[in-house]
Protein backbone atom coordinates (compact mmCIF):
# COMPACT_ATOMS: atom_id res chain seq x y z
CA UNK A 1 0.00 0.00 0.00
CA UNK A 2 0.94 3.61 -0.66
CA UNK A 3 2.64 5.10 1.88
CA UNK A 4 2.00 8.74 0.94
CA UNK A 5 -0.77 11.44 0.59
CA UNK A 6 -0.60 14.51 -1.14
CA UNK A 7 -3.67 16.74 -2.54
CA UNK A 8 -5.61 15.68 -5.56
CA UNK A 9 -5.28 19.02 -7.22
CA UNK A 10 -3.14 22.13 -7.57
CA UNK A 11 -3.08 24.71 -10.20
CA UNK A 12 0.04 26.86 -10.23
CA UNK A 13 0.67 30.42 -12.66
CA UNK A 14 2.91 29.59 -15.24
CA UNK A 15 6.80 31.31 -14.38
CA UNK A 16 5.82 30.97 -10.72
CA UNK A 17 6.99 28.56 -8.37
CA UNK A 18 5.38 24.61 -7.76
CA UNK A 19 5.57 23.77 -4.50
CA UNK A 20 3.62 20.20 -4.13
CA UNK A 21 3.72 18.92 -0.43
CA UNK A 22 3.56 15.03 0.36
CA UNK A 23 2.69 13.63 3.74
CA UNK A 24 4.50 10.39 5.13
CA UNK A 25 4.40 10.16 8.60
CA UNK A 26 5.18 6.60 8.75
CA UNK A 27 8.40 6.40 6.72
CA UNK A 28 11.33 4.69 7.92
CA UNK A 29 14.90 5.60 8.43
CA UNK A 30 15.84 3.51 5.28
CA UNK A 31 13.19 5.05 2.69
CA UNK A 32 13.92 7.20 0.62
CA UNK A 33 11.15 9.91 -0.53
CA UNK A 34 11.39 9.69 -4.77
CA UNK A 35 9.41 11.86 -6.92
CA UNK A 36 8.04 11.31 -10.47
CA UNK A 37 5.24 12.61 -12.23
CA UNK A 38 3.25 10.96 -15.35
CA UNK A 39 2.46 13.20 -18.31
CA UNK A 40 -1.23 11.70 -19.88
CA UNK A 41 -0.50 8.35 -21.24
CA UNK A 42 3.27 8.28 -20.58
CA UNK A 43 5.36 6.29 -18.55
CA UNK A 44 6.40 7.76 -14.98
CA UNK A 45 9.31 10.17 -15.47
CA UNK A 46 11.88 10.37 -12.30
CA UNK A 47 12.39 13.62 -10.56
CA UNK A 48 14.46 13.55 -7.72
CA UNK A 49 15.20 11.58 -4.35
CA UNK A 50 16.47 12.19 -1.31
CA UNK A 51 16.84 10.38 2.29
CA UNK A 52 17.47 13.17 4.72
CA UNK A 53 19.41 15.74 3.56
CA UNK A 54 17.51 18.59 0.77
CA UNK A 55 18.39 17.72 -2.99
CA UNK A 56 18.36 20.04 -6.21
CA UNK A 57 18.62 19.07 -9.88
CA UNK A 58 18.01 20.53 -13.07
CA UNK A 59 14.26 19.87 -12.82
CA UNK A 60 13.59 20.44 -8.92
CA UNK A 61 14.44 21.10 -5.35
CA UNK A 62 13.25 18.09 -2.53
CA UNK A 63 12.74 19.73 0.56
CA UNK A 64 12.58 17.10 3.37
CA UNK A 65 11.48 18.22 7.05
CA UNK A 66 13.92 16.96 9.77
CA UNK A 67 11.87 14.18 11.58
CA UNK A 68 11.45 13.18 7.46
CA UNK A 69 7.56 13.00 8.18
CA UNK A 70 6.83 14.93 5.08
CA UNK A 71 8.39 16.84 2.23
CA UNK A 72 7.67 19.11 -0.53
CA UNK A 73 8.65 19.48 -4.53
CA UNK A 74 9.76 22.84 -5.99
CA UNK A 75 9.68 23.46 -9.55
CA UNK A 76 11.35 26.60 -9.56
CA UNK A 77 9.19 28.18 -12.36
CA UNK A 78 6.69 26.13 -13.87
CA UNK A 79 5.75 26.36 -17.31
CA UNK A 80 2.74 24.44 -19.34
CA UNK A 81 5.07 21.44 -20.24
CA UNK A 82 5.39 20.88 -16.11
CA UNK A 83 1.35 19.88 -16.23
CA UNK A 84 0.92 16.65 -15.30
CA UNK A 85 0.38 13.98 -12.16
CA UNK A 86 3.33 14.27 -9.88
CA UNK A 87 4.01 11.07 -7.61
CA UNK A 88 5.77 10.85 -4.10
CA UNK A 89 6.87 7.69 -3.20
CA UNK A 90 8.70 6.35 -0.10
CA UNK A 91 10.53 3.30 -0.62
CA UNK A 92 14.04 1.24 0.71
CA UNK A 93 16.10 -0.58 -1.18
CA UNK A 94 13.60 -3.24 -3.02
CA UNK A 95 12.13 -0.77 -5.68
CA UNK A 96 9.01 -1.71 -5.11
CA UNK A 97 7.09 1.25 -5.65
CA UNK A 98 3.54 1.97 -4.24
CA UNK A 99 1.84 4.70 -6.41
CA UNK A 100 -0.31 6.73 -4.46
CA UNK A 101 -3.56 9.09 -6.08
CA UNK A 102 -0.77 11.80 -6.56
CA UNK A 103 -0.83 15.36 -7.34
CA UNK A 104 -2.77 16.89 -10.61
CA UNK A 105 -0.97 20.25 -11.48
CA UNK A 106 -2.15 22.35 -14.11
CA UNK A 107 0.24 24.97 -15.06
CA UNK A 108 -2.12 27.91 -16.33
CA UNK A 109 -1.06 30.83 -18.42
CA UNK B 1 20.38 8.08 -19.35
CA UNK B 2 19.27 4.59 -19.16
CA UNK B 3 16.31 3.83 -21.60
CA UNK B 4 13.06 1.16 -21.11
CA UNK B 5 11.21 0.01 -24.18
CA UNK B 6 7.80 -1.24 -24.46
CA UNK B 7 6.36 -3.32 -27.44
CA UNK B 8 3.84 -2.86 -28.71
CA UNK B 9 3.11 0.45 -27.33
CA UNK B 10 -0.51 -0.46 -28.35
CA UNK B 11 -2.70 -3.71 -29.12
CA UNK B 12 -6.31 -4.56 -29.52
CA UNK B 13 -7.07 -7.99 -29.28
CA UNK B 14 -10.34 -10.03 -29.17
CA UNK B 15 -11.57 -11.90 -25.70
CA UNK B 16 -10.33 -14.91 -25.15
CA UNK B 17 -7.17 -14.42 -26.85
CA UNK B 18 -4.18 -13.98 -25.31
CA UNK B 19 -1.20 -10.97 -25.80
CA UNK B 20 2.54 -10.05 -25.10
CA UNK B 21 4.30 -7.23 -23.81
CA UNK B 22 7.88 -6.86 -23.75
CA UNK B 23 10.07 -4.77 -22.07
CA UNK B 24 13.75 -3.88 -22.58
CA UNK B 25 16.19 -2.20 -20.97
CA UNK B 26 18.11 -0.75 -24.12
CA UNK B 27 21.54 0.05 -22.31
CA UNK B 28 22.01 -1.52 -18.93
CA UNK B 29 21.19 -4.61 -17.72
CA UNK B 30 18.54 -5.13 -15.35
CA UNK B 31 17.93 -7.74 -12.53
CA UNK B 32 15.30 -6.81 -11.41
CA UNK B 33 12.09 -5.63 -13.35
CA UNK B 34 8.54 -4.67 -12.23
CA UNK B 35 4.71 -4.48 -14.00
CA UNK B 36 2.37 -2.11 -13.30
CA UNK B 37 -1.03 -1.76 -14.51
CA UNK B 38 -3.18 1.60 -14.77
CA UNK B 39 -6.77 2.27 -15.32
CA UNK B 40 -7.92 5.57 -16.55
CA UNK B 41 -7.72 8.45 -14.60
CA UNK B 42 -5.99 6.07 -11.46
CA UNK B 43 -2.65 5.60 -10.10
CA UNK B 44 -0.25 3.15 -10.98
CA UNK B 45 -0.66 -0.31 -9.51
CA UNK B 46 2.10 -2.80 -9.15
CA UNK B 47 1.40 -6.23 -10.01
CA UNK B 48 4.58 -8.25 -10.47
CA UNK B 49 8.32 -8.28 -9.71
CA UNK B 50 10.40 -10.28 -11.84
CA UNK B 51 14.28 -11.13 -11.26
CA UNK B 52 16.11 -13.05 -14.30
CA UNK B 53 16.32 -16.36 -13.79
CA UNK B 54 13.70 -17.02 -11.40
CA UNK B 55 9.93 -17.19 -10.77
CA UNK B 56 8.07 -13.60 -10.70
CA UNK B 57 6.60 -12.60 -6.69
CA UNK B 58 3.26 -11.48 -7.49
CA UNK B 59 1.05 -8.63 -5.17
CA UNK B 60 -1.76 -9.94 -3.48
CA UNK B 61 -4.85 -10.01 -6.02
CA UNK B 62 -3.19 -10.27 -9.19
CA UNK B 63 -3.71 -13.66 -10.58
CA UNK B 64 -0.59 -15.37 -11.90
CA UNK B 65 -2.03 -17.77 -14.25
CA UNK B 66 -3.95 -15.08 -16.40
CA UNK B 67 -0.70 -12.57 -16.32
CA UNK B 68 1.97 -14.94 -17.42
CA UNK B 69 5.50 -13.06 -16.72
CA UNK B 70 8.57 -14.47 -17.78
CA UNK B 71 12.50 -12.63 -17.41
CA UNK B 72 14.96 -14.79 -19.54
CA UNK B 73 17.63 -12.08 -19.45
CA UNK B 74 19.20 -9.14 -18.12
CA UNK B 75 17.48 -6.54 -20.98
CA UNK B 76 14.07 -8.80 -21.72
CA UNK B 77 11.33 -9.50 -20.08
CA UNK B 78 7.34 -10.06 -20.91
CA UNK B 79 3.68 -9.84 -19.56
CA UNK B 80 1.61 -12.36 -21.18
CA UNK B 81 -1.87 -11.78 -20.60
CA UNK B 82 -3.84 -15.25 -21.25
CA UNK B 83 -7.51 -15.21 -22.10
CA UNK B 84 -8.14 -11.81 -22.06
CA UNK B 85 -11.44 -9.53 -21.01
CA UNK B 86 -12.38 -6.52 -21.68
CA UNK B 87 -11.70 -5.82 -18.18
CA UNK B 88 -7.79 -6.52 -18.58
CA UNK B 89 -8.10 -3.26 -21.12
CA UNK B 90 -5.84 -0.92 -19.31
CA UNK B 91 -2.31 1.05 -19.53
CA UNK B 92 0.68 -1.62 -18.17
CA UNK B 93 3.84 -0.19 -17.71
CA UNK B 94 7.07 -1.47 -16.96
CA UNK B 95 10.01 -0.39 -14.79
CA UNK B 96 13.77 -1.72 -14.74
CA UNK B 97 16.07 -1.36 -11.34
CA UNK B 98 19.68 -0.83 -12.15
CA UNK B 99 22.46 -0.99 -10.34
CA UNK B 100 21.67 1.42 -8.01
CA UNK B 101 19.06 0.88 -4.67
CA UNK B 102 17.37 3.31 -6.08
CA UNK B 103 17.40 3.59 -9.66
CA UNK B 104 13.96 2.37 -11.39
CA UNK B 105 13.14 3.71 -15.35
CA UNK B 106 10.04 3.19 -17.09
CA UNK B 107 8.97 2.28 -19.88
CA UNK B 108 6.61 4.25 -22.01
CA UNK B 109 3.96 1.86 -21.45
CA UNK B 110 1.04 -0.43 -23.54
CA UNK B 111 -2.24 0.66 -24.21
CA UNK B 112 -4.43 -2.98 -24.38
CA UNK B 113 -7.74 -2.66 -25.37
CA UNK B 114 -9.76 -6.32 -25.33
CA UNK B 115 -12.69 -6.07 -27.12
Amino acid sequence: DAKTTQPTSMDCAEGRAANLPCNHSTISGNEYVYWYRQIHSQGPQYIIHGLKNNETNEMASLIITEDRKSSTLILPHATLRDTAVYYCIVESTGNQFYFGTGTSLTVIP
Amino acid sequence: GAVVSQHPSWVICKSGTSVKIECRSLDFQATTMFWYRQFPKQSLMLMATSNEGSKATYEQGVEKDKFLINHASLTLSTLTVTSAHPEDSSFYICSAGGTGPYEQYFGPGTRLTVT
